[in-house]
């Protein structure tokens, strides 16, 4: 079984400052990764993945993630944050060959931009 | 493709009673998820579907809680007997691969 730990519960961050978002997993196999983002009243929309490859992952408005296998982590940042980045971020993780590739999430992290 | 759409959006229910949830998915994603999201946590799985086929339920979905999938296209979430412990918001995913994983806006459950 997966589990997933969201170091950080809320983040406040003035705008135009750099961010990072923790994210530590723990797994007995390989797994994927994602980010997903949550802005006030709307559903979950997918960030960023790594399924193979480059483990700099990069999603179009700005953001970033590592996947670092040997500390098991997959932390998201961004250089530079606008006030609409303010939303609640998931990371989650799917067992690698696995017929459902059902997600398991961490707890959230709520980011607040302030202008 | 319109996304995944789900209804209805809010439901507020007396303990006891049953309710039903409807989830429609992007056109020809053959793959349906469930998940619950309780309030300040992370959305936990609940059932998946390929096709019209439930290949797997979480020990959450307890015997008051069934899915299904018929003609695989659009499913339905019940819960029979509901109890203030299943408020949450449940939400319904799609996918054409599996690696990426449409949400729906969810249905938000009040068991009063």
């Amino acid at each position: 079984a997966q589990s997933v730990t969201q170091l950080d519960s809320q983040v406040p961050v003035f705008e135009e400052a750099p961010v990072e978002l923790r994210c530590n997993y723990s797994s007995s196999v390989s797994v994927y990764l994602f980010w997903y983002v949550q802005y006030p009243n709307q559903g979950l929309q997918l960030l960023l993945k790594y399924l193979s490859g480059s483990t700099l992952v990069e999603s179009i408005n700005g953001f970033e993630a590592e996947f670092n296998k040997s500390q098991t982590s997959f932390h998201l940042r961004k250089p530079s944050v606008h006030i609409s980045d303010t939303a609640e971020y998931f990371c989650a993780v799917s067992e690698s060959g696995a017929a459902g590739n059902k997600l398991t999430f961490g707890g959230g992290t709520r980011v607040l931009v302030k202008p | 493709d319109t996304g995944v759409s789900q209804n209805p959006r809010h439901k507020i229910t007396k303990r006891g009673q049953n309710v039903t949830f409807r989830c429609d998915p992007i056109s020809e994603h053959n793959r349906l998820y469930w998940y619950r999201q309780t309030l300040g946590q992370g959305p936990e799985f609940l059932t998946y579907f390929q096709n019209e086929a439930q290949l797997e339920k979480s020990r959450l979905l307890s015997d008051r809680f069934s899915a299904e999938r018929p003609k695989g296209s659009f499913s339905t979430l019940e819960i029979q007997r509901t109890e203030q412990g299943d408020s949450a918001m449940y939400l319904c995913a799609s996918s054409a691969t599996g690696y990426e994983q449409y949400f729906g806006p969810g249905t938000r459950l009040t068991v009063t």
